[in-house]
């Protein structure tokens, strides 16, 4: 079974400064990997996703994520973080075929970005 | 604009009642997914639909039920077996369930027991 881990359920970091979201996984085969964000009482909006190709992938707002096979982990990251970034963040993976094209979720990471 | 559409923003469900969330996408997408979101928990599959006519239970699926006369709805019901309702509920919509792009998102509905 495939699963994804956000290990901290909350990231306080000052405006300005660089901000990472973990994310680790596990899935059969090659993963397809996205980030999205929450605002209260709102769908998700995509951030980004890794499908193939270079391991860092840009994405909207200036985020960006690393993807590394080895550590299976795909981390958010942001060079200077703004307070409108504060929100809930969440990882999720899916396989190639079968059940595994499901979308699995992590658990959400709630990001604070101090004035 | 394309999107998804979900209605009622808030509703309210008494005991031994079976209440229905719409969700509505304009995207001409084949495959629709349910959500259930609990604080701490993230999104959870309840149901998800592949195209017209057909649909599959997710990893919570007791306790409700779904239906896919449309191809551009994809109503949920959530029935008086459903013990522990309350909960924000999330539908997506995807091309088609191969598609390697992201799932596109309602602005979700809120339940709660009164």
């Amino acid at each position: 079974a495939q699963s994804v881990a956000q290990p901290e359920d909350q990231v306080n970091v000052a405006e300005g400064n660089p901000l990472t979201v973990k994310c680790t996984y596990s899935v059969s085969g090659n993963p397809y990997l996205f980030w999205y964000v929450q605002y209260p009482n709102r769908g998700l909006q995509f951030l980004l996703k890794y499908i193939t190709g270079d391991n860092l992938v840009k994405g909207s707002y200036g985020f960006e994520a690393e993807f590394n096979k080895s550590q299976t982990s795909f981390h958010l990251k942001k060079p200077s973080a703004l307070v409108s970034d504060s929100a809930l963040y969440f990882c999720a993976v899916r396989g190639a075929s079968g059940s595994a094209r499901q979308l699995t979720f992590g658990s959400g990471t709630q990001l604070t970005v101090l004035p | 604009d394309g999107g998804i559409t979900q209605s009622p923003k808030y509703l309210f469900r008494k005991e031994g009642q079976n209440v229905t969330l719409s969700c509505e996408q304009n995207l001409n997408h084949d495959a629709m997914y349910w959500y259930r979101q609990d604080p701490g928990q993230g999104l959870r599959l309840i149901y998800y639909s592949q195209i017209v006519n057909d649909f599959q239970k997710g990893d919570i699926a007791e306790g409700y039920s779904v239906s896919r006369e449309k191809k551009e709805s994809f109503p949920l019901t959530v029935t008086s077996a459903q013990k522990n309702p309350t909960a924000f509920y999330l539908c997506a919509s995807l091309r088609d369930i191969t598609s390697n792009q992201p799932q596109h998102f309602g602005d979700g509905t809120r339940l709660s027991i009164l």
